[in-house]
């Protein structure tokens, strides 16, 4: 199955700022997801970002604070912007890979304070 | 809208014994489903992928079953340890779509 790279791990972040998170994948992929998780919560869809197209966001993800990039087939970012504490939370990024179902990065924990 | 529902939400067992987690979603129209194990503050390992034209799969201790009709799959794991604990998470992909429905999860504990 892929092997994904995510950084950072961590971070604590004061509020009003942005945190941009970095996903790498060891091949090339058609799309890649972003999904959060609230604490204490289960994980809820983002965003779906395709290389060379705009970012399909879920309801209630808007791209004014969620801005995402995917530059090429094997590599994505999402940003957290003007970071406020509801923002704290698990971020997560994943491939689908068919029928080997899906891998997810080792995800980003977000506190912001 | 496809809705997934675990059960139970919270599991704490002594070492050894034999464990079932349940997974339940309302529409049967699945293009597969699969089990993750998710450490506290880390990423999801997946466990077992299972196609909609499959009824279960294996993997050393554990061994997950589907059924389609009735929109129902179970997570066995034998022989619990300690290293088991962890909260387990069930997702569905459906026929047509690209995405994942989770369900909340179940978090198990075992003990020494």
């Amino acid at each position: 199955s892929a092997v994904i790279s995510q950084k950072p791990s961590r971070d604590i972040c004061q509020r009003g700022t942005s945190l941009t998170i970095q996903c790498q994948v060891d091949s090339q992929v058609t799309m890649m997801f972003w999904y959060r998780q609230q604490p204490g919560q289960s994980l809820t869809l983002i965003a779906t970002a395709n290389q060379g197209s705009e970012a399909t966001y879920e309801s209630g993800f808007v791209i004014d604070k969620f801005p995402i990039s995917r530059p090429n087939l094997t590599f994505s970012t999402l940003t957290v912007s003007n970071m406020s504490p509801e923002d704290s939370s698990i971020y997560l990024c994943s491939v689908d890979r068919d029928a080997h179902g899906y891998t997810f990065g080792s995800g980003t924990r977000l506190t912001v304070v | 809208k496809q809705e997934v529902t675990q059960i139970p939400a919270a599991l704490s067992v002594p070492e050894g014994e034999n464990l079932v987690l349940n997974c339940s979603f309302t529409d049967s129209a699945i293009y597969n489903l699969q089990w993750f194990r998710q450490d506290p503050g880390k990423g999801l390992t997946s466990l077992l992928l299972i196609q909609s034209s499959q009824r279960e799969q294996t993997s050393g201790r554990l061994n997950a079953s589907l059924d389609k009709s009735s929109g129902r799959s179970t997570l066995y794991i034998a022989a619990s340890q300690p290293g088991d604990s962890a909260t387990y998470l069930c997702a569905v992909k459906d026929s047509g779509y690209s995405t994942l429905t989770f369900g909340k999860g179940t978090m198990l504990l075992v003990s020494p």
